[in-house]
């Protein structure tokens, strides 16, 4: 299993801002991952933070919005830039476990508002 | 392209069992899993699929079949706790793609 720690876990901010979300687990794990869970909908995978390279990112997000970083193999960032209204949605740290019981965990989730 | 379809909204009373389906369609398949998410807290893990058939895990159980595209989490013995969103996630090339959810109301 695997503990996330993820901070802070709310936050306002202003538009035209950026607020930069850490994610610190309690293992090392070759997976990280940061999804987006917009009110009342599913999580939608944001990319994919690679150690030692640059964060893969799905379609629809970009490198210039959401910067990461993976400096470590317990340690990841995003960053959401630039933020407008829209941008107001839980944030998640996910990370996998793979082998017999494959499994993702999640972190507790930051609850960005864009005013 | 991945597509992952379950209904948005269930009811079922205390005590009763309840069936959530969900169907995929997705470029790769490596695993079928049901998450748990409490509004305003993060998924916690439910089950998980590789294999066609049921997985029995307690209270809840899941079912897939892989030719159809095709799983359902099984809910017995129904609590008012369970009232929460469940999800439904496709495993596929190392991520998790999650359905819309199926936010389940349990009534006394």
């Amino acid at each position: 299993s695997a503990v996330i720690s993820q901070k802070p876990s709310r936050d306002i901010c202003q538009r035209g801002t950026s607020l930069t979300i850490q994610c610190q687990v309690d293992s090392q794990v070759t997976m990280m991952f940061w999804y987006r869970q917009q009110p009342g909908q599913s999580l939608t995978l944001i990319a994919t933070a690679n150690q030692g390279s640059e964060a893969t990112y799905e379609s629809g997000f970009v490198i210039d919005k959401f910067p990461i970083s993976r400096p470590n193999l317990t340690f990841s960032t995003l960053t959401v830039s630039n933020m407008s209204p829209e941008d107001s949605s839980i944030y998640l740290c996910s990370v996998e476990v793979l082998g017999r019981n494959t499994e993702a965990f999640f972190g507790q989730g930051t609850r960005l508002t864009v005013v | 392209g991945q597509n992952i379809d379950q209904p948005t909204e269930m009811t079922a009373t205390e005590g009763a069992i309840v069936q959530i389906n969900c169907t995929y369609q997705t470029s790769g398949f490596n695993g079928l899993f049901w998450y748990q998410q409490h509004a305003g807290e993060a998924p916690t893990f439910l089950s998980y699929n590789v294999l066609d058939g049921l997985e029995e895990k307690g209270r809840f159980s899941s079912f897939l079949s892989r030719s159809k595209g095709y799983s359902y989490l099984l809910l017995k013995e129904l609590q008012m706790k369970d009232s929460a969103s469940y999800l439904c996630a496709v495993f596929n090339f190392n991520k998790f793609y999650f359905g819309s959810g199926t936010k389940l109301n349990v009534k006394p």
